[in-house]
């Protein structure tokens, strides 16, 4: 079956410009979560979503951040006026269920291809 | 601050020598822990999720143990190929939280 999609794959924009990222998550998986990886530096956790949900928003870096979920298909992770330091590849993955709740603790998370983000 | 430390940062590894490195995660509130093979191009893999303490799981030449009360888990490749060459992260998640770790970049030399 079709795997988790990102898209763009690639994306170049110019510092204070507005981006939109897009996940479709594996059918049927309630959990969805956005990372990042910026070069040189390990995966970080930014936000998950438990349907179109997302109870805890403290890993977005800043307020540029935001992102949503409808139902239990698409995210999109926006970023608002872009900076230079936001320049990373952006990672989604799906799970069938929340894979850090209480029946959820041996799912397995499916990622994407990522899409990377260069900042001018 | 929960962190996740993954040692060594990198391995170079002889064509068919074994290898093994290690995931450190705070000992409390233990949910699971992850390991995930990322090859470069590609997204990352899950290999393993374990949940109990003393779980070991093995899918073909890699196995990996889990010590939750000391807050440890070991990744050995048993025989190492160049295929296996990839960076190797373990992600530990509590409550609402998955940390990863910054990974284990492991190149196989034939």
């Amino acid at each position: 079956g079709a795997g988790v999609s990102q898209s763009p794959s690639n994306k170049v924009t110019e510092k204070g410009k507005d981006v939109e990222l897009r996940c479709d998550p594996i059918s049927g998986h309630t959990a969805l979560y956005w990372y990042r990886q910026r070069l040189g530096q390990g995966l970080e956790f930014l936000i998950y979503f438990q349907g179109n949900s997302a109870p805890d928003k403290s890993g977005l870096p800043s307020d540029r951040f935001s992102a949503e979920r409808t139902g239990e298909s698409v995210s999109t992770l926006t970023i608002q006026r872009t900076q230079q330091e936001d320049s990373a590849v952006y990672l989604c993955a799906s799970s069938l269920t929340l894979i850090a709740g209480v029946g959820g603790r041996g799912n397995i998370q499916y990622f994407g291809a990522g899409t990377r983000l260069s900042v001018l | 601050i929960l962190n996740v430390e993954q040692s060594p940062q990198s391995l170079h590894v002889q064509e068919g020598d074994s290898t093994n490195f290690t995931c450190s995660f705070p000992s409390s509130n233990f949910y699971a822990l992850h390991w995930y093979r990322w090859e470069t191009a590609k997204s990352p893999e899950a290999l393993f999720v374990m949940t109990l303490n003393g779980d070991e799981k093995k899918k073909g030449r890699i196995s990996a143990t889990l010590n939750t009360k000391e807050g440890y888990s070991y990744l050995y490749i048993k025989g190492s190929q160049p295929e296996d060459s990839a960076t190797y992260l373990c992600a530990f998640s509590q409550a609402s939280k998955i940390i990863f770790g910054s990974g284990t970049r492991l190149s196989i030399q034939p």
